[in-house]
């Protein structure tokens, strides 16, 4: 059975920190990883997409990294802001599963001013 | 990029009465889309598995009766829920794709609350 977990559950910094976010998955058969960010009540928007045979994808301040031989990826924010905080949500889709989507628990991320 | 519309953003019924949720893919075709449940400072809980033109697949603990997901066409799909009780308020959210290799676009979710 595919896990995802994601440490820390929450984490608060102050602004212009830069933070590394991490997703560990377990079973390394996968077709890609995908970031995702979801605010207070809202539904959830698509951050990263890593392929399976892809090792990192960048977009503005975000870089998602992906080790599928140790299963993990890494999201990592430069110079944190406010308007960053949300929960962060990795997930996976295994080989084995079709096109189902297995979620992390999600980090709850604060940034103050 | 791909949007997925959901609609209503928020619904309050009474209990007995049933609610459709819609999900519609506004720039592609989506074979598949996905229903999920989110409960309060939880992840998503993969409810079931809608298929155009074909029944939808439910997870394991997932009453069909009480969930009746409808995919009609390539575009819309629709989630009702039945004889709504309290326990069934919930944040409502669905997802699409037009190939897993492209990942996954999701609806800004319905708030049901059951009264």
């Amino acid at each position: 059975k595919q896990e995802v977990t994601q440490i820390p559950a929450a984490l608060s910094v102050p602004e212009g920190e830069n933070l590394v976010l991490n997703c560990s998955f377990t079973d390394s058969a996968i077709y890609n990883l995908q970031w995702f960010r979801q605010d207070p009540g809202k539904g959830l928007t698509s951050l990263l997409l890593i392929q399976s045979s892809q090792r990192e994808q960048t977009s503005g301040r975000l870089n998602a990294s992906l080790d599928k031989s140790s299963g993990r990826s890494t999201l990592y924010i430069a110079a944190s802001q406010p308007g960053d905080s949300a929960t962060y949500l990795c997930a996976v889709i295994k080989r084995a599963s079709g096109s189902r989507l297995t979620f992390g628990e999600g980090t709850q991320l604060t940034v103050n001013p | 990029g791909a949007v997925v519309s959901q609609h209503p953003s928020r619904v309050i019924c009474k209990s007995g009465t049933s609610v459709k949720i819609e999900c519609r893919s506004l720039d592609f075709q989506a074979t598949t889309m996905f229903w999920y449940r989110q409960f309060p400072k939880q992840s998503l809980m993969l409810m079931a598995t809608s298929n155009e033109g074909s029944k939808a697949t439910y997870e394991q603990g997932v009453e069909k009766d009480k969930f009746l997901i409808n995919h009609a066409s390539l575009t819309l799909s629709t989630l009702t829920v039945t004889s709504a009780h309290p326990e069934d308020s919930s944040f409502y959210i669905c997802s699409a794709s037009f190939g897993r290799l492209y990942g996954y676009t999701f609806g800004s979710g319905t708030r049901l609350t059951v009264v």
